[in-house]
């Protein structure tokens, strides 16, 4: 079943401004993964965050992992419009089995 | 490298009938995902196979579906028979085990109507 949680479920914004997205889990990891799902590219891998890692970039992409807390947040900065799409975190636990969240809704406004 | 090939893209079928979808990894890859997408919702993994083994079906209703994957590389996922509520987008995903990390590559996906 999935059992990350992202939050918030939709979220509207203006271009230029920062989106900033939560994930929350319930089992242990060994890697933390963010995808992004746009009509037109499909389901992409964006970021990939270790256990052991409590912050990462990627260009305009910055990931935190709080393991203690067991969430993560994805934050985009200066977002665009081609940034509209939806945003799901995974759990890749240990086991080799990966548990998807349901998913944050992105809108951003021109 | 070529990415994830799956087909048909789009597929219409009438309840009770069935109708069956194929994947080619990236090469090299020997992890394959079956994920089923319903509109509005998250991927929703059906199978993961590690070559030609399961690792996860646990949420597979194996009554009508099953998937298999003979020589490790491609993998065929049928429905037999299809409900109306099976309608939505088929996924397939590989990833490559030694990064350890079991990043996924995404095929386009099958749209199936269930009718």
């Amino acid at each position: 079943s999935q059992q990350g949680e992202e939050d918030p479920q939709a979220l509207s914004i203006q271009e230029g401004e920062n989106a900033t997205m939560n994930c929350s889990y319930k089992t242990s990891i060994n890697n933390l993964q963010w995808y992004r799902q746009n009509s037109g590219r499909g389901l992409v891998h964006l970021i990939l965050i270790r256990s052991n890692e409590r912050e990462k970039h990627s260009g305009r992409l910055r990931v935190t992992l709080d393991t203690s807390k067991k969430s993560s947040s994805l934050l985009i900065t200066a977002s665009r419009a081609a940034d509209t799409a939806s945003y799901f975190c995974v759990n890749a636990g240990n086991n080799r089995k990966l548990i998807w969240g349901l998913g944050t809704s992105l809108a951003v406004n021109p | 490298e070529a990415g994830v090939a799956q087909s048909p893209r789009y597929k219409i079928i009438e309840k009770r009938q069935s109708v069956a979808f194929w994947c080619n990894p990236i090469s090299g890859h020997a992890t394959l995902y079956w994920y089923q997408q319903i509109l509005g919702q998250g991927p929703k993994l059906l199978i993961q196979f590690q070559n030609n083994g399961v690792v996860d079906d646990s949420q597979l209703p194996k009554d009508r579906f099953s998937a298999e994957r003979l020589k490790g590389v491609d993998s065929t996922l049928k429905i037999q028979p299809a409900k109306l509520e099976d309608s939505a987008v088929y996924l397939c995903a590989s990833s490559s085990p030694f990064s350890g990390n079991y990043e996924q590559y995404f095929g386009p996906g099958t749209r199936l109507t269930v009718t």
